[in-house]
This record gives structure tokens, C-alpha cells and sequence, in this order.
């Protein structure tokens, strides 16, 4: 069966130190990958999404940036962090047929102080 | 601008009562209407997801519908148990648009007292 890994769980970092947020999938070969935010009291917001190694799709113009190095892996970085990049930060999977439904981490919770 | 607006914001019923969860969206044409669950602190799981013409579906306890032509949807959880408690997430699809189209409802944070 297929599984997707997300960490840390939770992590809190300073105001302008790096990040670094990792996701990998085991049990299905060439995923769509996806990064989401979700702030209080707002829907989950698409930050970025792949289809592919190297291919790297952003929706929304930020100081992140995310990476695919390997087939079933997925990074999320920022090399200086702001406080607004507070929040809850899913990873997810699909297999890209429609209709098919996205499977998702169970997240990292960012504080950055 | 492509929306999903979902009732109420938050809902307190007792262990063992029905309820049912609203969700309107103006997504058009769209091609699939999905129902998450999202426990506290962890990620959201699926329920269901109906495409344009099926007009309901079930999951145990969990029965979506799905009225294409006022644009609503509703989740209807039957003979709670204190494991719903858990935030509802309405996810709308564009025809033609991948994972990557999605909109998201805020949600419906619901709490089941005993």
C-alpha cells in the first residue's frame, strides 16, 4: 500500500535561519506531488506542485521554493525564513488520473519567531 | 473567482445525533466534488468524491449529495461517535483541471460532545 512520509512534525525556527521540509511517497511510481499551507481560518493554499522529476510548478509568488530531486521525493526550502511563512505546511500525492483523490501527509507545524 | 463557501463555521452535537454539513460553490463547469475529513494537527483524509452526475455517495456513516444545478453539496453524518470530531473540508474540481485546480473550503469544525 502506499504511504507518504512528512517531517519534522513540528519545528520552530527564527526569522531569517533556512528551512528545510522533506516528503517521500513509498508504494506508487511517479507521483504527482504537491506542497499546501493552511493558515487559521483560511482553505488550504497550493504553494507548489510537480509531475515529474525537475519539473517544478509554483502558484504563488513567495520567498519559498521546493525541489524534486528523486522520483518519490519532495522539498520544501526557504534559505531566509519570515514570519508571515507561519503555519501548517502538507505534503500530498495523486496519481494524476481524474477523479483520483489526493492523499496527504499529516503535516508540519512551522513557528518562526 | 472560483469559491467554496461551507456551513455552518463550527457545530456542537451530542454523541449518537445526526448532522448534516453544507457546501456551496460556483466552480463552473466543474468535474468532481470532494469531501475530506482533517483531524486536529493531522492531514485531511478523503471521503468521498463525486463526479458531476452522480448525485450522492456513502462512506459508512458518511453520505455526501450533490445538486449540480444550485451548486450545492451537502455531508450528512449519521449516529455520531466522539472519533467525528474533526474539521470538513469541501474540495471542488474544475472540469479540465488536475489536483492542481482544486478550491478548498474553509471548513466545518464539528464537535461531538458525549
Amino acid at each position: 500500500s502506499q504511504t507518504i512520509h512528512q517531517w519534522p512534525a513540528t519545528l520552530v525556527q527564527p526569522v531569517g535561519s533556512p528551512l528545510s521540509l522533506e516528503c517521500t511517497v513509498e508504494g506508487t511510481s511517479n507521483p504527482n506531488l504537491y506542497w499546501y499551507r493552511q493558515a487559521a481560518g483560511r482553505g488550504l493554499q497550493l504553494l507548489f506542485y510537480s509531475v515529474g522529476i525537475g519539473q517544478i510548478s509554483s502558484e504563488v509568488p513567495q520567498n519559498l521554493s521546493a525541489s524534486r530531486p528523486q522520483d518519490r521525493q519532495f522539498i520544501l526550502s526557504s534559505k531566509k525564513l519570515l514570519l508571515s511563512d507561519s503555519g501548517f505546511y502538507l505534503c500530498a500525492w495523486s496519481t494524476g488520473v481524474v477523479n483520483s483523490p489526493l492523499h496527504f501527509g499529516n503535516g508540519t507545524r512551522l513557528t518562526v519567531t | 473567482k472560483n469559491q467554496v463557501e461551507q456551513s455552518p463555521q463550527s457545530l456542537i452535537i451530542l454523541e449518537g445525533k445526526n448532522c448534516t454539513l453544507q457546501c456551496n460553490y460556483t466552480v463552473s463547469p466543474f468535474s468532481n466534488l470532494r469531501w475530506y475529513k482533517q483531524d486536529t494537527g493531522r492531514g485531511p483524509v478523503s471521503l468521498t468524491i463525486m463526479t458531476f452526475s452522480e448525485n450522492t455517495k456513502s462512506n459508512g456513516r458518511y453520505t455526501a449529495t450533490l445538486d449540480a444545478d444550485t451548486k450545492q453539496s451537502s455531508l450528512h453524518i449519521t449516529a455520531s461517535q466522539l472519533s467525528d470530531s474533526a474539521s470538513y473540508i469541501c474540495v471542488v474540481c474544475p472540469r479540465g483541471g488536475g489536483a492542481d485546480g482544486l478550491t478548498f473550503g474553509k471548513g466545518t469544525h464539528l464537535i461531538i460532545q458525549p
